[in-house]
Parts: C-alpha cells; structure tokens; sequence
C-alpha cells in the first residue's frame, strides 16, 4: 500500500462535518500558495491557489485562507465526503522558480 | 486537461543499477521537475529544468542527474543506484518559469533497489 502517508499528522472528520486543516508556512517573502490532494497511489492534485494579495479564495465546496501576519495557511473543506480521504499538502512559492511544500496532514473521513 | 506521465508506476532494480525514470508532460510547459517522496519528509526537490537542455540542482541532488533534450520530456537518472535511493519518484511540470501558477504531478512511480 501508500506509506506516503506514514508518520503524518492526521485530522479524522466525520462525513457531513466541515474539515480545516493548517499549514504554517516559512518564508515571508512567499507570494503564491497552493493546496494539494494526494490520494493512495497517485500524485498530488491540484486543489486551489492563493495569491499573497488575497486573505481568501473559495473554490467548489474548498475555502483557502491566509494570514500573511501569522505565516498561516487553512484549507476549509465544506461537508467532507468519504473521497476527500487523503493526504493534503501545502505548498509556498518564495518568489524563486520552484515551490516549497509541507510535509502534509492526513485527512480521515469515517462514517 | 494537463497530462504528466511517468514510464513507469513500480520499479525493482539492484544495487549499483543505473536507472532511468521518464517524464513526458502534453502541455508544452517550460518548467519540469524531479521530487522524491519519503514518509515524515514530504516532496523533496531533485532537480528541476526550466528550458530544453538547462538543468538546475534541487535541494538533494547527489546521486541523481537529469536529461532535456526535448520539451515534453524530462529524465531522472540514477547513475548507480543504491538502497536509499528506495522512494516515490514524482515528476511535475507548470507553464511559469517563476513557478507563479500550479504544478501537475504524474502519477508517481515507487522505486524498489535491492
């Protein structure tokens, strides 16, 4: 099976409930955020991005949130399903040409 | 939609191998890159390329070295592989070369050396 997910933080929800997940994020000068969903078996998907002008961006059914005073980052999922069950990753662009990411929290979904 | 492929999902390979793992992304994306994923760690950069044939060293790049000599196409090479070199291999390319939009990821590929 995916040991990507071993050794992770992990936030188990029931389905229906609301899920926040956090990030705390490293370089001030970073001006782009972007959460990720990586599923068992397979590579991170892009869920919604945020752009350091912005405290907060809403997608379908996802809400990013960020508090550039507290180098924060929140991923908001809205009547959490049993398929948001995954790993999720936050990712910070330092205004270089590559990103940082975290080490990620695992999302468990029980009925 | 965006497609990033990697040649293959599972490998095995013996100690003191080389190995090459492929890339071919379908959007004409100028960026490329190289992570390895382990457990606790999260993504690490290996290498990451911004042009055809321009290649730049991530944050763990001993032991790996990397080819572009086409766009859509991105190879890690292992040139002597050894057992902690064992891990999740994944590739990714973005548009911007300032990184300033989403990366896709492939759908990895877990390397076993023995």
């Amino acid at each position: 099976g995916e040991s990507v997910g071993l050794h992770l933080p992990t936030l188990s929800v029931q389905e229906g409930d609301n899920s926040i997940i956090n990030c705390a994020y490293s370089n001030s000068a970073s001006d782009y955020f972007i959460w990720y969903k990586q599923e068992s078996g397979k590579g991170p998907q892009f869920i919604i991005d945020i752009r350091s002008n912005m405290d907060k961006r809403q997608g379908q059914r996802v809400t990013v949130l960020l508090n550039k005073t507290v180098k924060h980052l929140s991923l908001q999922i809205a009547a959490t399903q049993p398929g948001d069950s995954a790993v999720y990753f936050c990712a910070e662009n330092p205004n270089t040409d590559k990103l940082i990411f975290g080490t990620g929290t695992r999302l468990q979904v029980f009925p | 939609d965006v497609k990033v492929t990697q040649s293959s999902r599972y490998l095995v390979k013996r100690t003191g191998e080389k190995v090459f793992l492929e890339c071919v992304q379908d959007m004409d994306h100028e960026n490329m890159f190289w992570y390895r994923q382990d457990p606790g760690l999260g993504l690490r950069l290996i290498y990451f390329s911004y042009d055809v044939k321009m290649k730049e060293k991530g944050d763990i790049p001993e032991g790996y070295s990397v080819s572009r000599e086409k766009k859509e196409r991105f190879s890690l090479i292992l040139e002597s592989a050894s057992t902690n070199q064992t891990s999740m291999y994944l590739c990714a390319s973005s548009l911007s070369y300032l990184m300033n939009t989403e990366a896709f990821f492939g759908q990895g590929t877990r390397l076993t050396v023995v």
